[in-house]
């Protein structure tokens, strides 16, 4: 079983739309969880952390639920330009190190 | 700022041979990783570094060696290619930890090993 699981897609959604995706993890031992976005074909960029209280970036709302070890991405009033590829990170121990470990991704098509 | 770099951008190999791909980071970041992206599989860890001269293998490193001698170039060698290793590479820097807060990622080499 992958450590990092995301339903990979796509959701297909109107401009406007309310969308939700969700990421579970396997460590419960995890550090710290984050969102990056991938365009078609680019590199992934951070999108944001995710912190034990929630937190908010305009339209962009991210969960932690260490309870039932998930996290989630809530995006509200949809646009064209929010089409693209969702990673969740997980940051876990290794070692002497903390390693991450991507999702494979959650696909997000904004039609008009 | 020039940001993390990577080159080739695209690059095809006959199996068995051997070749580098470049990574630098004008951002005097600690932290450097490569990984790799294949369709439906999300990106792994190959090698990541903590600092000049400190290297450690991530989730998939046969195949693959890396060195770091100066803070700014991570490059990673691939000994003798095979179809498997055809994929999509990604290299990445951050300041406080290996994907600790923002990972800053280069544009990628696209390798196709026939």
């Amino acid at each position: 079983r992958k450590e990092v699981e995301q339903d990979p897609g796509p959701f297909n959604v109107p401009e406007g739309a309310t969308v939700a995706f969700n990421c579970t993890y396997s460590n419960s031992a995890s550090q710290s969880f984050f969102w990056y976005r991938q365009d078609c074909r680019k590199e992934p960029k951070l999108l944001m952390s995710v912190y034990s209280s929630g937190n908010e970036d305009g339209r962009f709302t991210a969960q932690l639920n260490r309870a039932s070890q998930y996290i989630s991405l809530l995006i509200r009033d949809s646009k064209l330009s929010d089409s693209a590829t969702y990673l969740c990170v997980v940051l876990s121990a290794s070692g002497g190190s903390y390693i991450p470990t991507f999702g494979r991704g959650t696909s997000l098509i904004v039609h008009p | 700022n020039a940001g993390v770099t990577q080159t080739p951008k695209f690059q095809v190999l006959k199996t068995g041979q051997s070749m580098t791909l470049q990574c630098a980071q004008d951002m005097n970041h600690e932290y450097m990783s490569w990984y790799r992206q294949d369709p439906g599989m999300g990106l792994r860890l190959i090698h990541y570094s903590v600092g000049a001269g400190i290297t450690d293998q991530g989730e998939v490193p046969n195949g693959y060696n890396v060195s770091r001698s100066t803070t700014e170039d991570f490059p990673l060698r691939l000994l003798s290619a095979a179809p498997s290793q055809t994929s999509v590479y990604f290299c990445a820097s951050s300041r406080f930890g290996v994907g600790d807060n923002e990972q800053f990622f280069g544009p990628g080499t696209r390798l196709t090993v026939l």
